[in-house]
């Protein structure tokens, strides 16, 4: 069966700084990977996904993720945190020719002033 | 609709009694999921529509819970007899194809708390 592990469960940083949520999967066959985020009083949205080829992905308000194969990783990072960007963070997988997402347990970013 | 809707948005019940939660998912969207998210968990998969056919209920976790879609549009989410520990929030997602892995859209979630 597959997992997730988002090792962290509340990030704490300054605006303007650096951030990298964690996530780790568990799968023996190829796999589909998911950034999702809700904002405050808001749904889920995706926020990035890898389905194949490059390995780097990059959502349009500045995070990226990179795939690593083989330490069956799928890391979130950006190098300028905002404001606004203080929200929770779910990875997902789901395998190939698979419906179902499997997600993590989330990550809470908090960025202060 | 332009997007996932859920209804009610907050359901308190008392345990024993049924209830059905509704998403209505975005027009012309062949599949519909829904999930379970407790507290300080991920949403969990309970099971999923192509059009009017449930493929996969594997995530229901008894015989309480069903769900339908009758016409391949929207789905319902019943809980009979619920108990304290079904109380959760009940996310539903709809996405354009079958086959996955396209992007699910999520709905605002129903709240529900079994008293």
């Amino acid at each position: 069966a597959q997992s997730v592990t988002q090792l962290d469960s509340q990030v704490p940083v300054f605006e303007e700084a650096p951030v990298e949520l964690r996530c780790n999967y568990s799968s023996s066959v190829s796999v589909y990977l998911f950034w999702y985020v809700q904002y405050p009083n808001q749904g889920l949205q995706l926020l990035l996904k890898y389905l194949s080829g490059s390995t780097l992905v990059e959502s349009i308000n500045g995070f990226e993720a990179e795939f690593n194969k083989s330490q069956t990783s799928f890391h979130l990072r950006k190098p300028s945190v905002h404001i606004s960007d203080t929200a929770e963070y779910f990875c997902a997988v789901s395998k190939g020719g698979s419906e179902k997402l499997v997600f993590g347990k989330g990550t809470k970013l908090t960025v202060n002033p | 609709g332009a997007g996932v809707s859920q209804s009610p948005r907050y359901k308190v019940t008392k345990r024993g009694q049924d209830v059905t939660l509704r998403c209505d998912p975005i027009s012309s969207h062949a599949t519909l999921y829904w999930y379970q998210q407790a507290l300080g968990q991920g949403p969990e998969f309970l099971t999923y529509f192509n059009y009017e056919a449930q493929p996969d209920k594997s995530g229901l976790p008894s015989d309480r819970f069903s769900a339908e879609r009758p016409e391949g549009s929207i789905s319902t989410l019943t809980i009979q007899r619920t108990e304290q520990r079904d109380s959760a929030m009940y996310r539903c997602a709809s996405s354009p194809t079958t086959g996955g892995p396209e992007t699910q859209y999520f709905g605002p979630g129903t709240r529900l708390l079994v008293l």
